[in-house]
């Protein structure tokens, strides 16, 4: 079966301090994978997508980026964070197909301070 | 942007049937509607998606009516473990926008 996992759990930060967040899928090849982020009260945000090793695409300009090095692996970074960076962000999987569910991780609670 | 419209919250009695309506009245031919609920801190959780046809699952069925404008989440028998944000989506290739959803509370 397929497993999402993404680390840290929980995470606090100064502001302009580097951010690296992980992301692994086992159980499945070659899936999408999808950054989103939640604010505090808020619905889901979609931040990136990736549907093969090295290709990223950006749906909101941001002080964030992500890769995808491995076929399995996402990673969101970024350089300095800033304090509207805190959030819930969620990475999930689906496969590469119109009309299939997104599987998502169990998220990393942000808090820039 | 969301392409659905939800009302923000909603109660339900435990034991009855709770249904959560959706608007989706730009929806396209090739987008389907999917349904997930988020519990406190977790990560959303997949309830059920559609396309035309009326769909039911271990979890829940899903209603579209007959020009897809709109569609109702059926939860048949709520429970207390069923309180969450519920969120209807309309998804394209490779797009997942997600709404404010519905706060959906079930009472005792």
């Amino acid at each position: 079966s397929q497993t999402i996992h993404q680390w840290p759990a929980t995470l606090v930060q100064p502001v302009g301090s580097p951010l690296s967040l992980e992301c692994t899928v086992e159980g499945t090849s070659n899936p999408n994978l999808y950054w989103y982020r939640q604010a505090a009260g808020r619905g889901l945000q979609l931040l990136f997508y990736s549907v093969g090793i090295g290709q990223i695409s950006s749906e909101v300009p941001q002080n964030l980026s992500a890769s995808r090095p491995q076929d399995r692996q996402f990673i969101l970074s970024s350089k300095k964070l800033l304090l509207s960076d805190s959030g819930f962000y969620l990475c999930a999987w689906s496969v590469s197909l119109v009309g299939n569910e997104q599987f998502f991780g169990p998220g990393t609670r942000l808090t820039v301070l | 942007d969301a392409k659905t419209t939800q009302p923000p919250s909603m109660d339900c009695a435990e034991g009855r049937a709770a249904n959560l309506p959706c608007n989706h009245s730009t929806i396209s031919g090739n987008e389907y509607v999917y349904w997930y609920r988020q519990i406190h801190s977790q990560g959303p959780q997949y309830i059920i998606h559609g396309l035309k046809n009326n769909e039911t699952n271990e979890m829940a069925s899903l209603i579209i009516t007959e020009d897809r404008k709109s569609s109702t989440l059926i939860l048949p028998h709520a429970t207390l473990r069923d309180t969450a944000v519920y969120y209807c989506i309309v998804r394209g290739l490779n797009d997942m926008r997600f709404g404010a959803g519905t706060r959906l509370t079930v009472k005792p």
